[in-house]
């Protein structure tokens, strides 16, 4: 099993382009999200979906799009980019919704928007 | 809402030495806990977690106990070694919210 998977690992765009970030898992799990980490702040969570079709806000969500068509793929799409959105960005998942579940994180995308 | 806290770092230490990250929490329902760490370049792995209260979850040498009484999950580790270097993030869930501490940056040298 690959696991989750991510790409691309690095990207640079500028104010105002868009992009998506893609995440994919092979484990057949329900549950994915989206985090994004910034230094001293730990991980927040931007959107997560709990099973294909449906898809709910985290934390914060704002200047981000998601969805979920099919339980491997959960793209994150930046309509358009601003600096604040300079982060690394963490795709997770994990068997299901309930609270002893445990998340399987990718290796992440570090973007920069100048 | 609910919020982790956790000790800032970085924290430096010598091999062999004892290791305590304090971790506390606020919750507004009863979530589980979990510690994950982070080695340079690469995602987060799961620790140990602790899904109700007193329960003490361990792996690879490293405990953590979940404290209602004092809203805490604090990490420690006997003897840490220089392979434990990295950085340790509290965590709790709550529904389907997740939410993290900001991470501590553990150095351990020989």
């Amino acid at each position: 099993n690959a696991g989750v998977t991510q790409t691309p690992k690095f990207q640079v765009l500028k104010t105002g382009q868009s992009m998506t970030l893609q995440c994919a898992q092979d484990m057949n799990h329900e549950y994915m999200s989206w985090y994004r980490q910034d230094p001293g702040m730990g991980l927040r969570l931007i959107h997560y979906s709990v099973g294909a079709g449906i898809t709910d806000q985290g934390e914060v969500p704002n200047g981000y799009n998601v969805s979920r068509s099919t339980t491997e793929d959960f793209p994150l799409r930046l309509l358009s980019a601003a600096p604040s959105q300079t982060s690394v960005y963490f795709c997770a998942s994990s068997k299901g919704q309930e609270l002893q579940e445990t998340q399987y994180f990718g290796p992440g995308t570090r973007l920069l928007v100048l | 809402g609910d919020s982790v806290t956790q000790m800032e770092g970085p924290v430096t230490l010598s091999e062999e030495a004892f290791l305590t990250i304090n971790c506390t929490y606020t919750a507004t329902g009863y979530p589980s806990l979990f510690w994950y760490v982070q080695y340079p370049g690469e995602g987060l792995q799961l620790l140990l977690k602790a899904t109700k209260a007193d329960d003490k979850g361990s792996n690879k040498g490293f405990e953590a106990t979940y404290r209602k009484e004092t809203t805490s999950f604090h990490l420690e580790k006997g003897s840490v070694q220089v392979s434990d270097s990295a950085v340790y993030f509290c965590a709790l869930k709550d529904n389907n919210d997740m939410r993290f501490g900001a991470g501590t940056r553990l150095t351990v040298k020989p």
